[in-house]
This record gives C-alpha cells, structure tokens and sequence, in this order.
C-alpha cells in the first residue's frame, strides 16, 4: 500500500544533540512539508518542498533544517539551536501543486528532550 | 490570502447525541475546504472535502458537511456520535490555483471532540 512512513514513533534528544526524523513516501507526490504539534497549538508549518533540490522556510523554520536530494524522502534535521524541540512532529505530501487532492499524513514522530 | 477559523476548541457531547464542529474561513476566491481527524498520537487523517458542486459533502465515518458560501462556513455534523469518534478534528482550506506556482492548505487550530457515555 502507498503512504507515508515515518521513524523512528518515539524518539530522545540529550541536550546540544541534534537528531534527524525520517519521512519517505511512496505516492510519488511532488510536495512534502513538516510540521509541528503542541498541545491546543494545532499544525505550525516548518519547511516544506514542492519539488526536488527545492525547499521554503515554513513559518517556524528557526532551528531546524531539511533536504530534498529524491523524491521520496524528506528528512529533517532538528539542531541545538531549536531551544524548545520536545513535540509531535507530522510529515505530509501533496500530490500536485493545487492540492486539490488534500494531504496525506504520515502517523509521526515523538520527540523528547532528555 | 485565506484563513480559518475553528470557533470551538473543546467540545463535550453525550454518546448517541449530535455534534456540530464549527468552521468559518476567510478567502476572496473560491476555496477548497476539507476536514481531518486526528487520534491520539496518529497522524491526521482525511473525513471529507469539498472542491466543488454539490454543498453538501459527504464524508467517512458518518460525517457530513455543509458549504456555505454566503456564510464563509464549512461546519462538520454527525447526528450520532459513538466513543470511537473521540478526537481532534481540523478545519483546513486552500485555493484553487489558475496559473502557475505552488499551493498549501491552511489549517485550523483544532477542536478537541470529546463523546461521554
């Protein structure tokens, strides 16, 4: 079945570590994007691509970074420099530019600074 | 530029009893409007959408919506609700584009569902 994966479902941060989620799909979508979830913050929009070798500052980028080297994947890279990074983290993809179709989620990734 | 607004963001309702979730957006064009579900600690995952035609949308799950273009409204009803509907439900818009470039959905801050027995 095609969807969206997400790993690792949990993961631990020590402090000053930066830590890398994986987000790969398989719906041969052209735009991905990454967001982040707090408790009663609902979606806040961190980067997103709309196609390869290309990405945009979302609306939280500060701390973060991502790549676009294949279609299929777009991982993102969450630095020391993002200060508060313990939250449920959400990768999407569209599949054309006109997002008629929606988003597909993938099921996320926990992180937790310890 | 679009927006929207979740006028709920907590919502108890008695099982077996009817729950609307609210949902107003702001555009000067046309729209396309969607509604997702969330479970805990899942993903979200699309209920229904509404692009075009028909105002009334139907959805999985039991759900339906509305579009109200006089009212910029998209509210989410269901006339039953079971324990299993438990969730939080996102209001989301977007645009169609007419030209060239690149489009996103604009999501809502959320309305947490809450069914009781």
């Amino acid at each position: 079945d095609g969807g969206i994966t997400q790993s690792p479902k949990y993961l631990f941060r020590k402090e000053g570590q930066n830590v890398t989620l994986s987000c790969e799909q398989n719906l041969n979508h052209d735009a991905m994007y990454w967001y982040r979830q707090d408790p009663g913050q609902g979606l806040r929009l961190i980067y997103y691509s709309q196609i390869v070798n290309d990405f945009q500052k979302g609306d939280i980028a500060e701390g973060y970074s991502v790549s676009r080297e294949k279609k299929e994947s777009f991982p993102l890279t969450v630095t020391s420099a993002q200060k508060n990074p313990t939250a449920f983290y959400l990768c999407a993809s569209s599949e054309n530019r006109d997002v008629n179709y929606g988003y597909t989620f993938g099921s996320g990734t926990r992180l937790t600074v310890v | 530029a679009q927006s929207v607004t979740q006028l709920d963001s907590q919502v108890p309702v008695f099982e077996e009893a009817p729950v609307e979730l609210r949902c107003n957006y702001s555009s000067s064009v046309s729209v396309y409007l969607f509604w997702y579900v969330q479970y805990p600690n899942q993903g979200l995952q699309l209920l229904l959408k509404y692009l075009s035609g028909s105002t009334l949308v139907k959805g999985i799950n039991g759900f339906e919506a509305e579009f109200n273009k006089s009212q910029t409204s998209f509210h989410l009803r269901k006339p039953s609700v079971h324990i299993s509907d438990t969730a939080e439900y996102f209001c989301a818009v977007s645009a169609p584009l007419f030209s060239g470039g690149y489009n996103k959905l604009i999501f809502g801050a959320g309305t947490r569902l809450a069914v009781h027995p």
